[in-house]
């Protein structure tokens, strides 16, 4: 079945460690996205990508870090230079050009002991 | 930044009644979305509105578009305890680089049996 699929679904990270976040696709769409969520806030965007080999940042790229080498893939890297890393992760992806409605995974959820 | 407020942040109601969530937004758009969230879940799309439109509807589900107040509902008519859920309104701004949508804080909605 066509979908996007996120792993691991939940991670723990010490304090100082990068941690990747995978974000794999199906649809067969060029654009991809993630989010960050924290409780009883909506989303905000980290970091999106329009085509492969190409990326934009969004509103709170500081300390995460993308890389779109395939179409079907948009991995996720956390840095040690994310200061509140722990939330919740969310991927979506959506046609290009004329957005439209976006498909989201099922998310990540991160937590920094 | 958060383009979208949702009002309520939360409601509570009886399985049976009618359901209504309002968005508010500050600059011009080509479209509005409402997404529903399972707690713990990625968010599923629900409806969208362009902003010639005034009006759509999809089984239950009545979404208005109002772009001279720059507001939009949700109403969800004969609810259902499995209706209970997170709402968020999304847009996509007519300025700016395009194909992103920024989301709202949600309405937390609740549906008691």
């Amino acid at each position: 079945d066509g979908g996007i699929t996120q792993s691991p679904k939940y991670l723990f990270r010490k304090e100082g460690q990068n941690v990747t976040l995978s974000c794999e696709q199906n649809l067969n769409h060029d654009a991809m996205y993630w989010y960050r969520q924290d409780p009883g806030q909506g989303l905000r965007l980290i970091y999106y990508s329009q085509i492969v080999n190409d990326f934009q940042k969004g509103d709170i790229a500081e300390g995460y870090s993308v890389s779109r080498e395939k179409k079907e893939s948009f991995p996720l890297t956390v840095t040690s230079a994310q200061k509140n890393p722990t939330a919740f992760y969310l991927c979506a992806s959506g046609p290009p050009r004329r957005l439209g409605e976006l498909f989201f995974g099922e998310g990540s959820r991160l937590t920094v002991l | 930044s958060q383009q979208g407020e949702e009002d309520p942040q939360a409601l509570s109601i009886q399985e049976g009644e009618n359901a209504t969530m309002n968005c508010s937004y500050k600059t011009s758009i080509n479209n509005l979305q409402w997404y529903r969230q399972n707690s713990g879940r990625g968010l599923v799309h629900l409806i969208l509105i362009r902003s010639n439109e005034r009006e759509k509807h999809s089984g239950r589900l009545r979404v208005t578009l109002d772009t001279s107040k720059k507001s939009s509902s949700l109403l969800i008519t004969a609810s259902r305890a499995a209706d209970t859920a997170s709402y968020f309104c999304a847009t996509d701004s007519i300025r700016g680089y395009g194909n992103k949508l920024v989301f709202g804080a949600g309405t937390i909605l609740r549906v008691k049996s």
